[in-house]
């Protein structure tokens, strides 16, 4: 299994210039999310999805939107990039359910945005 | 809102000195989990706690989660070259699906 594959590893962008980021899981998970770090921060949530179909906004969502057309995908995209979302985005995914609620998140390597 | 607390920020140790590091939540959490990121690398699970006053060992790892479940602590005994790298905690809020994060505690060895 591939596990979580993220695309680009690295991008520039110039203000104002649109891209996505995207996401693809082989795990068959119904939850899949959006993260960027940010250096001395943790990370902050940017949006998610419980299954295909189904997106809500997270802690930051201003500025980016998803779509889950499927349960394998889960693209990022930034409409109209600017310089404050200079970042590393991390896609992640796991299983829904359980006692919890919550478990094991499983994160893709990154993808490195500069905006300049 | 809810937040989730994490110090220290950095801890530098010698080689073979212990490593510990705090989570502190403002409100109750239902669990806790635990990740390690490597420098340049992603995060990587280690661990939940669910029950209150849980301690969980992995090898040289020592989790604990309080009585309250308001707070966490991570502790490595004679630490290594490979255990450098950022521990996070987090902890689920809203309707469980989403989770918040400590800012996290570096690692580093002393050379």
């Amino acid at each position: 299994n591939a596990g979580v594959t993220q695309t680009p590893k690295f991008q520039v962008l110039k203000t104002g210039q649109s891209m996505t980021l995207q996401c693809a899981q082989d795990m068959n998970h119904e939850y899949m999310s959006w993260y960027r770090q940010d250096p001395g921060m943790g990370l902050r949530l940017i949006h998610y999805s419980v299954g295909a179909g189904i997106t809500d906004q997270g802690e930051v969502p201003n500025g980016y939107n998803v779509s889950r057309s499927t349960t394998e995908d889960f693209p990022l995209r930034l409409l109209s990039a600017a310089p404050s979302q200079t970042s590393v985005y991390f896609c992640a995914s796991r299983y829904v359910g359980g006692t919890t609620n919550t478990g094991e998140l499983f994160f893709g390597e990154g993808s490195r945005l500069t905006v300049l | 809102g809810q937040q989730v607390m994490q110090i220290p920020q950095y801890q530098h140790v010698q080689e073979g000195e212990d490593f510990t590091t705090y989570c502190n939540s403002s409100t109750t959490l239902s669990n806790i989990q635990w990740y390690k990121q490597r420098p340049g690398g992603h995060p990587v699970f280690l661990i939940q706690l669910v029950k209150s006053g849980e301690v969980k060992k992995q090898k040289r790892l020592t989790f604990q989660f309080g009585e309250a479940k308001k707070n966490s602590s991570l502790h490595i005994t004679a630490t290594q070259t490979t255990d450098v790298g950022t521990y996070f905690c987090a902890g689920p809020f809203g309707s469980n699906y989403q989770l918040i994060w400590g800012a996290g505690t570096k690692l580093i060895i002393k050379p």
